[in-house]
């Protein structure tokens, strides 16, 4: 059954530091997502991302961070200096048309 | 604005039955429920449009009243593979942007 994958799957970096977090969506899916989950919190929506465009973002998803589709199959996520409150659970999810569909998740530790 | 989930947590024993509740306070295009097991993704359980429609796989139903913007997710039976975080998202416009709950922890004992 066709997943989403995420890599790597632990960061660990340092303060103002730029990371970017990798997912490959599953291959007939049009729609991208990313989401976070600080430790024990609810999943939080960042960004969605249609046509090579984003088509919503939320208030989290500020200058710091980018999105891209370098190529056919990968979807990144940039934070550009992170900072001690970005450490959470970052997913990735793709969809079709309405179902969401969630990688495995990166863990990221900003120290 | 997030959905309220209730109750914030569910102790049952194996072939007990749950309900667990999503509301909103604003009209709603679909609610989608998940389930995520601790360290893990969330798994997709079930999608409900607005229409009021019920849906069910094998032991897990919802239901979606569009008068009172509410979903219930019903566990029959509960399995211990039942276990986990039930959230449920609920999107707007059919933008696709899900806001979730904060979750309901439902555990299951032998």
């Amino acid at each position: 059954e066709p997943e989403v994958t995420q890599t790597p799957s632990h960061q660990v970096t340092q303060m103002g530091q730029e990371v970017i977090l990798r997912c490959v969506p599953i291959s007939n899916h049009l729609y991208f997502y990313w989401y976070r989950q600080i430790l024990g919190q609810k999943v939080e929506f960042l960004v969605s991302f249609y046509n090579n465009e984003i088509s919503e973002k939320s208030e989290i998803f500020d200058d710091q961070f980018s999105v891209e589709r370098p190529d056919g199959s990968n979807f990144t996520l940039k934070i550009r200096s992170t900072k001690l409150e970005d450490s959470a659970m970052y997913f990735c999810a793709s969809s079709e048309s309405l179902t969401q569909y969630f990688g495995p998740g990166t863990r990221l530790l900003v120290l | 604005q997030q959905p309220v989930q209730s109750p914030q947590a569910v102790i049952l024993r194996e072939g007990e039955d749950a309900v667990i509740n999503c509301s909103s306070s604003k009209a709603l295009y679909s609610v989608h429920w998940y389930r995520q097991k601790h360290g893990e993704a969330p798994v997709f359980l079930m999608i409900l449009l607005k229409g009021g429609e019920q849906k069910g796989h094998e032991k897990i139903s919802a239901s979606f009243n569009e008068k009172k913007q509410q979903s219930s997710l019903y566990l029959t039976a509960s399995q211990l593979s039942y276990s986990g975080t039930y959230f449920c998202g609920t999107d707007l416009q059919g933008a696709q942007k899900l806001v979730f709950g904060q979750g309901t922890r439902l555990t299951i004992n032998p």
